[in-house]
């Protein structure tokens, strides 16, 4: 079974709306971490956003936000106020049980392709 | 600060030849990582490593050998590379308790094709 998966191949959205990119996983660890990485085109992988799996709150940095329902094992990623900058793919990927000596193990999903358009 | 430099950012090579990748960080990080991401695949891991002198498999560790020369480089290479090595490598590194600590600063990448 995928340990991430996101469904969605594509998505198309207006500048300035806000956009909701699905994450759901699989672990039968009671800890494990959630990420999201934003591809551009230029290749670069850039770290978007962290959730614990104790975390009480949800996530948040700047304009984007981790709505995370630990029940329905999803992490979906919300972008508010889409800009044009945005355009790229996006990744989800976990960490599943305790960061070993440091390191975490990433697992990441096939992504999804985020179009903003003006 | 220059982060996660990658060396070289292009190669083809030939079945049956070897080559190394180069990676080094500037960061003072402990942690380093080498994955692989093929198209519709996303990334996957290859080899990381803790601290310097230690190395792990990852989840696709075959066909791969990695160096961890010291605290900076962390090196990949293929004894024989075959067609299905044909990838884009991303290298990168981590550390807990600094900055976001769970962040990985990834490399720009290296494209290999074997032909």
């Amino acid at each position: 079974a995928q340990k991430i998966t996101q469904t969605q191949p594509g998505m198309f959205v207006q500048e300035k709306e806000a956009v909701t990119l699905d994450c759901t996983y699989d672990t039968s660890d009671q800890s494990y971490g959630l990420f999201w990485y934003k591809q551009p085109s230029s290749g670069e992988m850039i770290f978007l956003i962290y959730q614990g799996s104790y975390d009480e709150q949800n996530a948040t940095e700047g304009r984007y936000s981790l709505n995370f329902q630990k029940a329905r094992k999803s992490a979906n990623l919300v972008i508010s106020a889409s800009q044009l900058g945005d355009s790229a793919m996006y990744f989800c990927a976990m960490r599943e049980g305790l960061t070993q000596g440091g390191s975490e193990k990433l697992v990441f999903g096939k992504g999804m392709k985020l179009t903003v358009n003006p | 600060n220059a982060g996660v430099t990658q060396t070289p950012k292009f190669q083809v090579l030939k079945t049956g030849q070897s080559m190394t990748l180069q990676c080094a960080q500037d960061m003072n990080h402990n942690s380093m990582y080498w994955y692989r991401q093929d198209p519709g695949m996303g990334l996957r891991l290859i080899y990381y490593s803790a601290s310097e002198g230690t190395t792990d498999k990852g989840e696709v560790p075959n066909g791969y050998n990695v160096s961890r020369l010291n605290k900076r480089e962390f090196s990949l290479r293929l004894e024989s590379a075959a067609p299905s090595q044909t990838s884009v490598y991303f290298c990168a590194s981590s550390e807990p308790g600094t900055g976001r600590p769970y962040e990985q600063y990834f490399g720009p990448g290296t494209r290999l094709t074997v032909t």
